[in-house]
């Protein structure tokens, strides 16, 4: 089983509508951190958790949110998407103290 | 802020080495990284190196840093069809988060 899940993996909505993407984490880490990929502009930081009670805002947080559930449980919401959210959003997980980030599959939302 | 900067693209021959460079701003960077992501998948950690080193070589990779410079490469050893991919250069300063470059899409030509 894959340690860092994301769902959904695909998902097509309209402007205007709510999405949640949700990514849950086997590893027993602390961090959790949601980016987005762009084509030709690489990964940028949308929000980051270092554990449940602390959330922070990455480089882009505009018009995002996000909700640590649990320890292993980040989700990040749209409130009213819009075309220029269509993207591939990747969560990841760390320790504290580890070196590395894992990185889950990714979703790929699409906003008409 | 920080910044990571690489070239695009790259293409190369199968078998020769690839080099892809990488350009950093943050003098006080803990850890240095390479990510790849092949067509249609997440990122996996390559190889990484600590600040205090200059070289680290894991069989066909090799990782080269000029701290001076703020220069970090791979290289790839012997090529092959199944390394093309987006090539992420991304480093990190203490506990905060990786901050990634734009990435490299290595085209391998057979």
């Amino acid at each position: 089983d894959a340690d860092v899940t994301q769902t959904p993996r695909n998902r097509i909505t309209k402007t205007g509508k709510r999405i949640m993407l949700e990514c849950s984490q086997t590893k027993g880490h602390d961090r959790m951190y949601w980016y987005r990929q762009d084509p030709g502009l690489g990964l940028r930081l949308i929000y980051y958790s270092f554990d449940v009670k602390d959330i922070n805002k990455g480089e882009i947080s505009d018009g995002y949110s996000v909700s640590r559930q649990a320890q292993a449980k980040f989700s990040l919401s749209l409130e009213s998407a819009i075309p220029n959210q269509t993207a591939l959003y990747f969560c990841a997980t760390s320790g504290a103290g580890s070196y590395e980030q894992y990185f889950g599959p990714g979703t790929r939302l699409t906003v008409t | 802020g920080e910044d990571v900067e690489q070239s695009l693209f790259l293409s190369v021959r199968e078998g020769d080495s690839s080099v892809i460079n990488c350009t950093y701003t943050d003098s006080s960077s803990t850890y240095l990284y390479w990510y790849k992501q092949e067509p249609g998948a997440g990122l996996q950690l390559l190889t990484y190196i600590f600040s205090n080193m200059d070289m680290k070589q894991d069989q066909r990779l090799t990782v080269l840093l000029n701290k001076k410079d703020k220069h970090l490469s791979l290289r790839i050893a012997d090529t092959q069809t199944g390394d093309s991919a987006i090539y992420f250069c991304a480093e990190r300063t203490g506990n905060t988060p990786l901050v990634f470059g734009k990435g490299t899409r290595l085209s391998v030509i057979a």
